[in-house]
């Protein structure tokens, strides 16, 4: 089945240590794109990609770096400059068209210890 | 920047009640989203709707676009408990803004 996959599900950071969630879509989408999601907060877009090796950074980017390498892949790293990181952290990817519905993975749950 | 709000932020209902929430943008939309997030899930298309005016129904389910594109609401007729979530606006202009979300509780 086509879909998004983001791993982990629950991951744990320590201070001062940058760690990267994993998304991989085989939907075929030139679009992929990271929000973070807070509690009545809605989404926030961290970055996003339109193709591959390019992305641009969304209304909340400090902290935060990705690569697009892949049409596949748009991992995004979490670094020791987001000083609060713990949310709940959502990858969706949609066709190039900017009128395509958005697809999500199941999103990864990032707590600090 | 362009700014979408939903109101309420929280709704609770006896099931079998009506629940309306309202998406507002601060610009004039292309075009205009909405989606729902079950507790614990991830958001889930449900409709597009991008002319001024207009109205779509999904069954129980009512989405209008104002006539200025720049608001509008998602209408759940009879609630049931499988309705349970958030339910976001996503306005597109030179890109996708979420609302803020409305959650939806109902009480059986």
């Amino acid at each position: 089945d086509g879909g998004i996959t983001q791993s982990p599900k629950y991951l744990f950071r320590k201070e001062g240590q940058n760690v990267t969630l994993s998304c991989e879509q085989n939907l075929n989408h030139d679009a992929m794109y990271w929000y973070r999601q807070d509690p009545g907060q809605g989404l926030r877009l961290i970055y996003y990609s339109q193709i591959v090796n390019d992305f641009q950074k969304g209304d909340i980017a400090e902290g935060y770096s990705v690569s697009r390498e892949k049409k596949e892949s748009f991992p995004l790293t979490v670094t020791s400059a987001q000083k609060n990181p713990t949310a709940f952290y959502l990858c969706a990817s949609c066709r190039g068209n900017r009128n395509q519905p958005q697809h999500f993975g199941d999103g990864t749950r990032l707590s600090i210890l | 920047g362009q700014q979408v709000m939903q109101i309420p932020q929280y709704q609770h209902v006896q099931e079998g009640e009506d629940f309306t929430t309202y998406c507002n943008s601060s610009t004039t939309l292309s075009n205009i989203q909405w989606y729902k997030q079950r507790p614990g899930g991830h958001p889930v298309f449900l409709i597009q709707l991008v002319k001024s005016g207009e109205v779509k129904k999904q069954k129980r389910l009512t989405f209008q676009f104002g006539e200025a594109k720049k608001n509008s609401s998602l209408h759940i007729t009879a609630t049931q408990t499988t309705d349970v979530g958030t339910y976001f606006c996503a306005g597109l202009n030179e890109k996708l803004t979420f609302g803020t979300g409305t959650r939806l509780t109902i009480i059986p």
